[in-house]
């Protein structure tokens, strides 16, 4: 089974300012996944990233918002941009190891 | 587009009680369907799986069978324990989405002593 590091756990942020999440992965895998749960909803799937191309976004969720980064196989950025009170949320990296998917322990964001 | 429903929460038993929760679903073709559960202070992990029909997935006592008739993933435990509580959170994944998985809302399970 995968172990997925994620940092911060959790921050208060100004809005109008921005955060970058990041994921670590203690094995290479192909594709991570950025999933958002705002409060008291489900986890719905920001975007995919794939080593060496540019990430997948679903719909409502744009590059200039949620930049991620992919550099390497284990690793992940995601950052939350002029972040407003409306991106108070839960933040989790993911990760797919054959029919099975593992989930970072989240970052708890709180925009002021 | 596909989606996942699950009964709402919060939903309050005494210990030992029966437990079911409803999850439906709708999608194209044959997803694989899943469980998983979020205890309080900690991350999301996968609780059973189920990958074609009429497959029933188990673990820790919870099972869930898969009814394509039904589009249905109900989720079951014959005797809950305090150690139960959490978030219960059924979703799927379509083989050709490249990984991607759909959640339900998510239902609060609280066991009392």
């Amino acid at each position: 089974s995968a172990v997925i590091s994620q940092k911060p756990s959790r921050d208060i942020c100004q809005r109008g300012t921005s955060l970058t999440i990041q994921c670590q992965v203690d094995s290479q895998v192909t594709m991570m996944f950025w999933y958002r749960q705002q409060p008291g909803q489900s986890l719905t799937l920001i975007a995919t990233a794939n080593q060496g191309s540019e990430a997948t976004y679903e719909s409502g969720f744009v590059i200039d918002k949620f930049p991620i980064s992919r550099p390497n196989l284990t690793f992940s950025t995601l950052t939350v941009s002029n972040m407003s009170p409306e991106d108070s949320s839960i933040y989790l990296c993911s990760v797919l190891q054959g029919i099975e998917a593992f989930f970072g322990q989240g970052t708890r964001l709180t925009v002021v | 587009g596909d989606s996942v429903t699950q009964m709402e929460g919060p939903v309050t038993l005494s210990e030992e009680a029966f437990l079911t929760i409803n999850c439906t679903y709708t999608a194209t073709g044959y997803p694989s369907l899943f469980w998983y559960v979020q205890y309080p202070g900690e991350g999301l992990q996968l609780l059973l799986k189920a990958t074609k029909a009429d497959d029933k997935g188990s673990n820790k006592g919870f099972e869930a069978t898969y009814r394509k008739e039904t589009t249905s993933f109900h989720l079951e435990k014959g005797s809950v324990q305090v150690s139960d509580s959490a978030v219960y959170f059924c979703a799927l994944r379509r083989h050709n989405q490249g990984g991607k998985l759909i959640f339900g809302q998510g239902t609060e399970l609280s066991v009392k002593p």
